[in-house]
């Protein structure tokens, strides 16, 4: 079964909208954590937002905020007032943690995002 | 400037010649991990390293190899390339388990024909 799935592989929003971009995950431990990447066409993995498992409030950073909605198992993304930079791919990811103290990142499909004048 | 650094960024090679792709950090973290991104699938971790000569398998391990003699070096292996290798790879670094935040290198491209 997919621990991570991202059910959008591609969307649009004009430019100066917000748009939420969809996460579901699936776990049976109580400590974790998930985290959204951007992958821009260049390439490179840019990390832009990280909620723990235990953390009440949603995490924010500047336009960036997760909708964490735990006993849904969903971490959304919410993107305000979209830029044409922000046209990426954007990938949702999960830490778990292993039985012998390792740690992995789980991630999904991603999803590709376009904005649009 | 903290970053983590790959070589090579682009490789084409053919069937069964090793080849080793070179990570590199100079933020001094404890945590290693390198991943692969096919079209579809997402990133799946290969292998990551917890500290120096502690390594483990992540979720598609076979056909790689890792080392981590330094804190600051983490080589991914191929040692009998095949064509189902042929893959973005990326290497990544944190400053401990938690992977609070992961910093990622800047890829290697590598063909496999």
């Amino acid at each position: 079964a997919q621990k991570i799935t991202q059910t959008q592989p591609g969307m649009f929003v004009q430019e100066k909208e917000a748009v939420t971009l969809d996460c579901t995950y699936d776990t049976s431990d109580q400590s974790y954590g998930l985290f959204w990447y951007k992958q821009p066409s260049s390439g490179e993995m840019i990390f832009l937002i990280y909620q723990g498992s235990y953390d009440e409030q949603n995490a924010t950073e500047g336009r960036y905020s997760l909708n964490f909605q735990k006993a849904r198992k969903s971490a959304n993304l919410v993107i305000s007032a979209s830029q044409l930079g922000d046209s990426a791919m954007y990938f949702c990811a999960m830490r778990e943690s292993f039985t012998g103290g390792g740690n992995k990142l789980t991630f999904g499909t991603g999803t590709q995002l376009k904005v649009e004048l | 400037e903290a970053q983590v650094t790959q070589n090579p960024r682009y490789l084409i090679t053919v069937t069964g010649k090793k080849l080793t792709v070179t990570c590199s950090q100079n933020m001094n973290h404890e945590y290693m991990s390198w991943y692969r991104q096919d079209p579809g699938l997402g990133l799946r971790q290969i292998y990551y390293s917890m500290n120096v000569e502690v390594t483990d398998k992540g979720d598609v391990p076979e056909g790689y190899k890792v080392s981590r003699k330094e804190k600051r070096n983490f080589p991914l292996i191929l040692e009998s390339p095949s064509p189902n290798q042929t893959s973005l790879y990326f290497c990544a670094s944190s400053v401990d388990y938690q992977l609070g935040t992961q910093y990622f290198g800047p890829g290697t491209r590598l063909t496999v024909l």
